[in-house]
């Protein structure tokens, strides 16, 4: 169990909808990070945000938005769901920013869109 | 921008016979590397890193992986494997600290290591 928690585990819903995928960090992280992993792209990084701020950006979609609330927890909504968004999209919390820091995954939620 | 390149994507192997799951990278700016492990059915977990100094780490499960900088490679290894090595392995770099930390893992598309009994 790597600390960090993701609800839900499963979605299923249609195209042209809205989903929020929502994620708590490990006690005591700052930093919060989403990665998309699909058959066809593998895992790609998508955001980071650090102590409630976006940090970087990576292959997100502009129908894709995310934000770390003051309680650390962040949330990832993604909206005109299309069929190719169906993946298994990670949270993972690492303390700080350092690059070389460990980034602790989540369980994931699939996503699937119909 | 990085890449990295996991040559295999399905590596079968007996039984407490070695392994060897080769990662290449290419990166203009200096970097760390990572191998992470990913079961079934769960999120992905940190196996060992390079960050900087002796390029040889080792895992306490029995990993090991080599930085090679000529080569750009960063090959995992374990000289006899076990059924419960059964996963998908994942290389992956980020960049080394530039008084940033603002980015995220670039991942290898995986390894699938089936032990065979």
């Amino acid at each position: 169990d790597s600390g960090v928690t993701q609800t839900p585990k499963h979605l299923i819903t249609a195209t042209g909808q809205r989903v929020t995928l929502r994620c708590s960090p490990r006690s005591g992280d700052l930093s919060v990070y989403w990665y998309q992993q699909s058959l066809d792209q593998g895992l790609q990084f998508l955001i980071q945000y650090y102590n409630g701020e976006e940090r970087a950006k990576g292959n997100i979609l502009e129908r894709f938005s995310a934000q770390q609330f003051p309680d650390l927890h962040s949330e990832l909504n993604l909206s005109s769901l299309e069929l190719g968004d169906s993946a298994l999209y990670f949270c993972a919390s690492s303390p700080g920013t350092s690059g070389a820091g460990t980034q602790y995954f989540g369980p994931g939620t699939r996503l699937t869109v119909l | 921008a990085q890449s990295v390149t996991q040559l295999d994507s399905q590596v079968p192997v007996f039984e407490e016979a070695p392994v060897e799951l080769r990662c290449n990278y290419s990166s203009s700016v200096s970097v760390y590397l990572f191998w992470y492990v990913q079961y079934p059915n769960q999120g992905l977990q940190l196996l060992l890193k390079y960050l900087s100094g002796s390029t040889l780490v080792e895992s306490i499960n029995g990993f090991e992986a080599e930085f090679n900088k000529s080569q750009t490679s960063f090959h995992l290894r374990k000289p006899s494997v076990h059924i419960s090595d059964t996963a998908e392995y994942f290389c992956a770099v980020r960049l080394a600290d530039s008084g940033g930390g603002a980015d995220g893992l670039t991942f290898g598309k995986g390894t699938h290591l089936i032990i065979q009994p």
